[in-house]
């Protein structure tokens, strides 16, 4: 069975622009969350889909963005970029109701805003 | 809030040697308690986890980890590391129902002396 995807691996940007990044989930598993690395400020939660609809959000302002398709991929956004946004982002889905509970994390986007 | 604690940023052990890394966690009730692993430029990769029952887990790579609900800790083991285990690791709680928001600590950092 196929990990978890991301594309791009890598992206430069200058600030202001706007950033699409693309998660495919493992086969099956309906729940996708995304996370922020930084050496910083560690990992921390962005958001989380299931079903399409976003069901938690963390504490990231409004430029942060994100939806999931019928097929369970999911997408986010990042508009008007910051340097501070430079980061790894990482995917990971989840098979609600298994039995596992566990989140399969995918290799990352490094995105790198100058 | 949740929250969880990695006292140590940096270790550096022998290779052979026995490892502890620890773990203290902040939460209303049991959480659902990970570990994970990331070598430089990749995502996480879950090594173990701990739902209910038994308090001692086995994980892979040869880790375990034990939780104690009376320190609210979940302290990584390995009795005798490898270079390969060089590597970040992060504990990580989520909430037993709903979101599958996972909440890590800062990550400790783990390095193998020859």
């Amino acid at each position: 069975k196929a990990g978890v995807t991301q594309t791009p691996r890598y992206l430069i940007k200058t600030r202001g622009q706007q950033v699409t990044l693309s998660c495919s989930p493992i086969s099956g598993h309906r729940s996708v969350s995304w996370y922020q690395q930084t050496p910083g400020q560690g990992l921390q939660f962005l958001f989380e889909y299931f079903s399409e609809t976003q069901r938690n959000k963390g504490n990231f302002p409004g430029r942060f963005s994100g939806r999931q398709f019928s097929n369970s991929r999911s997408e986010m956004n990042v508009s008007t970029l910051e340097l501070g946004d430079s980061a790894l982002y990482l995917c990971a889905s989840s098979m609600e109701g298994g039995l596992s509970h566990e989140q399969f994390f995918g290799p990352g986007t490094r995105l790198t805003v100058l | 809030a949740q929250s969880v604690t990695q006292p140590d940023i940096h270790i550096t052990v022998s290779e052979g040697a026995s490892l502890e890394l620890r773990c203290n966690y902040s939460y209303g009730a049991t959480p659902y308690l990970f570990w994970y692993v990331q070598s430089p430029g990749q995502g996480l990769q879950l090594l173990l986890k701990y739902f209910s029952g038994d308090t001692l887990v086995q994980g892979i790579k040869g880790f375990e980890a034990e939780f104690k609900r009376s320190q609210s800790s979940f302290n990584l083991r390995k009795p005798s590391v490898h270079w390969s285990d060089a590597a970040e690791y992060f504990c990580a709680v989520r909430r037993t129902q709903g979101a599958q928001k996972l909440v890590f600590g800062q990550g400790t950092r783990l390095t193998i002396n020859p």
